[in-house]
């Protein structure tokens, strides 16, 4: 079974409509992540959180919100969708003391 | 802030030896990783270095200046399934000590 797992795999909504984003890790780390990656472009972290009581705003937080709900869930919420986040994300985890992070097998998002 | 800067683009052939080099500037060094990339695929952990030197595993290695802000990842005999997007990412103590990733290298390996 895989460590990190994302659902869904991929998601089609419509501009205007909230949407969340599931992710789930066995591999005990205390913390978590949600990226977005655009075509041809990198990683850009949207929130990460290093315990459950833990959240913290990344490079592109506005128009998202997250909720870490135990140490093995970290949630990613898109208020309102728009086609501009339109994009692939991942989920990855982390332990503190390398900080190797192993990544979820992402969500394909489309935003109509 | 950190600064990470890659090529965006290589091409090599297929047998041959690539370096794909990745300078940083950080005020808190505390690690480099190289991550690969296939297409529409996850991130997977490639190398970690912290200390000057090469790290060698199997056909890649990777090798860290810290005093130059400096590293590279070297593939060997290369194959077809080599072609991926490269990423290098630096770990920082002045940034909560977490990564911050490269725009990664594309990587295309031709027969």
């Amino acid at each position: 079974d895989a460590d990190v797992t994302q659902t869904p795999r991929n998601r089609i909504t419509k501009t205007g409509k909230r949407i969340m984003l599931e992710c789930s890790q066995t591999k005990g780390h205390d913390r978590m992540y949600w990226y977005r990656q655009d075509p041809g472009l990198g990683l850009r972290l949207i929130y990460y959180s290093f315990d459950v009581k833990d959240i913290n705003k990344g490079e592109i937080s506005d128009g998202y919100s997250v909720s870490r709900q135990a140490q093995a869930k970290f949630s990613l919420s898109l208020e309102s969708a728009i086609p501009n986040q339109t994009a692939l994300y991942f989920c990855a985890t982390s332990d503190f003391r390398v900080e190797t992070q192993y990544f979820g097998p992402g969500t394909r998002l489309l935003v109509l | 802030g950190q600064n990470i800067d890659q090529p965006t683009e290589m091409t090599a052939t297929e047998g041959a030896i690539v370096q794909i080099n990745c300078t940083y500037q950080t005020s808190g060094f505390n690690g480099l990783f190289w991550y690969q990339q296939h297409a529409g695929e996850a991130p997977t952990f490639l190398s970690y270095n912290v200390l000057d030197g090469l790290e060698e595993k199997g056909r890649f290695s990777s090798f860290l200046s810290r005093s130059k802000g400096y590293s590279y990842l070297l593939l060997k005999e290369l194959q077809m399934k080599d072609s991926a997007s490269y990423l290098c990412a630096v770990r920082d103590n002045t940034n909560a000590g977490k990564s911050t990733f490269g725009d990664g290298t594309t990587l295309t390996v031709k027969p």
